[in-house]
């Protein structure tokens, strides 16, 4: 079945860039979404591309997509204390379901 | 705040019991989606509900099930519970367009002992 993968980890100090990066495996994505938890809360989102673009940039947000690859990357500028978080990395499946990876714990050290 | 309401947010029950939980959608939102979250199976996807109808099903096991009301909003109802249904209980709601995001609500986190 479709499968999102993500690395678990990434240490980074603040005012540094962080990149979290997912790979995917179902080709007829047409959304992919990065999703923010902190501890003890909701899933926020974060930000979406749509499978025809390359990247798309919010404020301190890049996504990058590489579609041959199947791989999405989301990087944070400046990362902060407060951007201490889990990120989930998700694809729509068939316009219906959302397939989450298993979420990469982001730590920022000042 | 994403707009999405769930209720109650924490729920300690025995093995055996039944307990439901409550969801109401966005405002104009018609699809409703339900998550459970786990530590050993991470989010997955339980069932999805398009304006009173059932959508699509997930990992949803036979003693769970789900029921969306005119009023649009949801019921995911949990029976003959056990220790590993203990989790962290989303739902999501989108327009119901495909593809459309969808917004969470702050969970229900669930204790079976």
């Amino acid at each position: 079945g479709e499968d999102v993968e993500q690395s678990l980890f990434l240490s980074v100090r603040e005012g540094d860039s962080s990149v979290i990066n997912c790979t995917y495996t179902d080709s007829s994505s047409t959304y992919l979404y990065w999703y923010k938890q902190e501890p003890g809360a909701g899933l926020q989102l974060l930000t979406y591309i749509f499978s025809n673009m390359d990247m798309k940039q919010d404020q301190r947000l890049t996504v990058l997509l590489n579609k041959k690859d199947k791989h999405l990357s989301l990087r944070i500028a400046d990362t902060q204390t407060g951007d201490s978080a889990i990120y989930f990395c998700a694809d729509n499946q068939a316009g219906t379901a959302l397939i989450f990876g298993k979420g990469t714990t982001l730590s920022v050290s000042s | 705040d994403s707009g999405v309401t769930q209720t109650p947010k924490h729920l300690i029950t025995a093995t055996g019991q039944r307990v439901t939980l409550r969801c109401s959608p966005r405002s104009g939102d018609l699809s409703v989606y339900w998550y459970q979250q786990s530590l050993d199976q991470g989010l997955q996807f339980l069932i999805h509900y398009y304006n009173g109808e059932e959508r699509a099903k997930g990992n949803i096991l036979e003693r769970f099930s789900a029921q969306q009301f005119p009023d649009l909003h949801s019921e995911l109802n949990l029976s003959s519970l056990e220790l590993g249904d203990s989790a962290l209980y989303f739902c999501a709601s989108s327009t119901g367009q495909p593809g459309e995001t969808q917004y969470f609500g702050p969970g229900t986190r669930l204790l079976v002992l």
